[in-house]
């Protein structure tokens, strides 16, 4: 079985500065990696997956994030957030190929102060 | 591309009631479906998958005859929540996987309030 740890469940951030949400996961077997978004009443938005190859993957709103397998870690990072970064995000994983299911991690929280 | 919609966005119901919950993929089709419950502040917990044709397969936890799934065609899945009662009152949330892709796709989400 796979598990994801979402290793904070809040971060306050100043506007323009860098930060990082940081995600591991265990599973016995290969894995896509996935970083979800969620603002207040509404579904979940991808911002960018890993299925393989490339270990730094780019996404949306200029997140990107780095598959590390050594150390089962898909950390999301941005050098720079706006006000309109605030929302839940949420690190996933599913076993590969086919329409498999997504196991969730807990969520962080990302708050921006001005 | 790759939109799926849910109906309705929100419900309120009366403890005792059924309430049916749509979910739709508007421009792909969808052999998989799948139904997450979200509740406050936490993180989505898998219901049950969802595929076309044939009987859903649930969580282990989930009650099946309490929360019935039928996915009668390759764009529609529907959730039924039979004998509502308070607790079952959370933020339900579809996703259709599209069979050319890896990813799944999110629907807006119900919220459903049973009184």
């Amino acid at each position: 079985a796979q598990s994801v740890t979402q290793l904070d469940s809040q971060v306050p951030v100043f506007e323009e500065a860098p930060v990082e949400l940081r995600c591991n996961y265990s599973s016995s077997v290969s894995v896509y990696l996935f970083w979800y978004v969620q603002y207040p009443n509404q579904g979940l938005q991808l911002l960018l997956k890993y299925l393989s190859g490339s270990t730094l993957v780019k996404g949306i709103n200029g997140f990107e994030a780095e598959f590390n397998k050594s150390q089962t870690s898909f950390h999301l990072r941005k050098p720079s957030v706006h006000i309109s970064d605030t929302a839940e995000y949420f690190c996933a994983v599913s076993v590969t190929g086919g329409a498999q299911k997504l196991v969730f991690g807990q969520g962080t929280r990302l708050t921006i102060n001005p | 591309g790759a939109v799926v919609s849910q109906h309705p966005s929100w419900v309120i119901c009366k403890s005792g009631t059924s309430v049916k919950i749509e979910c739709r993929s508007l421009d792909f089709q969808a052999t998989t479906m799948f139904w997450y419950r979200q509740f406050p502040k936490q993180s989505l917990m898998l219901m049950a998958t969802s595929n076309e044709g044939s009987k859903a397969t649930y969580e282990q936890g989930v009650e099946k005859d309490k929360f019935l799934i039928n996915h009668a065609s390759l764009t529609l899945s529907t959730l039924t929540v039979t004998s509502a009662h308070p607790e079952d009152s959370s933020f339900y949330i579809c996703s259709a996987h599209r069979d050319s892709s890896y990813e799944q796709y999110f629907g807006p989400g119900t919220r459903l309030t049973v009184t």
